[in-house]
């Protein structure tokens, strides 16, 4: 089945600056790859998905990059401000309203 | 936008007791929905995957017997974890899809479930 790896598990950088999460994934069959910002006990919100047949997607602020060769995709979010300190959990699934495999999150750490 | 409503949001009781949980889509037709746990600081983990009118799915590792799913409408699910005991004690989190896998899926609330 499939498999995410994420990393960084923890980061932290200065309001302002850039926060870059990668992930990589097993199964060549995955195609939908969206990214979940989730704050301490609520619900996975989406900020942004990328499917297979696209190179980079990008929305104001945030941006994720997907390697299909290599199997790795990434999130950017620039211009960091404390309200993006979150949990950060990046999926891969077969198709859109397919089950997903999360990644084990990013905590995300945005320092004023 | 599309809407998953998750009751309840929190629930502690007595080991040995059975807890519902309940998953509604409000305004849209949910043909799949997904059951997932999450424990403190850990990812999301499926736990099963529920077409309407239909059994669910389990993930390996998961107890069927002991987590039952029922999805017998288009807009309600309900998971009911019997004989709870402690270490079922997690945040518990559905998502429902409609179509035919080609929409995107949006998840409820969650309920954290603390069983004393």
């Amino acid at each position: 089945g499939e498999n995410v790896e994420q990393h960084p598990s923890t980061l932290s950088v200065q309001e302002g600056d850039s926060a870059v999460i990668k992930c990589t994934y097993s199964d060549s069959a995955s195609n939908y790859f969206p990214w979940y910002k989730q704050e301490l006990g609520k619900r996975p919100q989406l900020i942004i998905d990328i499917r297979s047949n696209v190179g980079e997607k990008k929305d104001q602020r945030i941006a994720v990059t997907l390697n299909k060769t290599a199997k790795h995709f990434s999130l950017h979010i620039t211009e960091t401000q404390p309200e993006d300190s979150a949990v950060y959990f990046c999926a891969a699934s077969s198709g859109y309203g397919q089950n997903f495999v999360f990644g084990p999150g990013t905590r995300l750490s945005v320092l004023p | 936008g599309a809407v998953v409503s998750q009751h309840p949001s929190w629930v502690i009781c007595k080991s040995g007791t059975s807890v519902k949980i309940e998953c509604r889509s409000l305004d849209f037709q949910a043909t799949t929905m997904f059951w997932y746990r999450q424990f403190p600081k850990q990812s999301l983990m499926l736990m099963a995957t529920s077409n309407e009118g239909s059994k669910a799915t389990y993930e390996q590792g998961v107890e069927k017997d002991k987590f039952l799913i029922n999805h017998a409408s288009l807009t309600l699910s309900t998971l009911t974890v019997t004989s709870a005991h402690p270490e079922d004690s997690s945040f518990y989190i559905c998502s429902a899809t409609g179509g035919n896998g080609n929409q995107p899926q949006h998840f409820g609330d969650g309920t954290r479930l603390s069983i004393l």
